[in-house]
């Protein structure tokens, strides 16, 4: 089983949906998480961090739950610039080398 | 401030030739690391550093090698490339901090 696991998708919603990703981890003693986005033929770039209280940034909501090891990520009005694939990143405690998950690509349509 | 920067950008080798994928920094991070991502495989850590003078193999090393003489540079060496080494490399870095990784543009390799 993969460290990290992420539904590839394709998500694919229509402009001011709301759409939520889950990763699911199977480190028990992870402690860091985070959100990166990725656009196409582009380096990841950080979109937000999780807390363990939940975070909002905007349009954007991440959620921990540590009892069933997820975290999850809330878009909220959908926009076309929306479009990218989400990765998830968990990092250990102790540790310094984050786990990437694989992904979910999102596909927002007028 | 240019963050992290990697050349070259795009590069095909045929099958054995070697060559260096450059990586530089000017945050003054001490991590600095090597992922490769391949389609449906996510980003997957070739090599990794932690300081000047010190490495240490992820998760893909075999065919790699790798240096840091100094906390600004990082290349990857590929030493006789194969066509399994077909992919994007990214170079990253971050602080001792919260672990935000900055990654370059990535270089787009292509062996055949």
């Amino acid at each position: 089983r993969k460290e990290v696991e992420q539904d590839p998708g394709p998500f694919n919603v229509p402009e001011g949906a709301t759409v939520a990703f889950n990763c699911t981890y199977s480190n028990s003693a992870s402690q860091s998480f985070f959100w990166y986005r990725q656009d196409c033929r582009k380096e990841p770039k950080l979109l937000m961090s999780v807390y363990s209280s939940g975070n909002e940034d905007g349009r954007f909501t991440a959620q921990l739950n540590r009892a069933s090891q997820y975290i999850s990520l809330l878009i909220r009005d959908s926009k076309l610039s929306d479009s990218a694939t989400y990765l998830c990143v968990v990092i250990a405690g102790g540790s310094y080398i984050p786990t990437f998950g694989r992904g979910t690509s999102l596909i927002v349509h007028p | 401030n240019a963050g992290v920067t990697q050349t070259p950008k795009f590069q095909v080798l045929k099958t054995g030739q070697s060559m260096t994928l450059q990586c530089a920094q000017d945050m003054n991070h001490e991590y600095m690391s090597w992922y490769r991502q391949d389609p449906g495989m996510g980003l997957r850590l070739i090599h990794y550093s932690v300081g000047a003078g010190i490495t240490d193999q992820g998760e893909v090393p075999n065919g790699y090698n790798v240096s840091r003489s100094t906390t600004e540079d990082f290349p990857l060496r590929l030493l006789s490339a194969a066509p399994s080494q077909t992919s994007v490399y990214f170079c990253a870095t971050h602080g001792a901090g919260p672990y935000e990784q900055y990654f370059g543009p990535g270089t787009r390799l292509t062996v055949t």
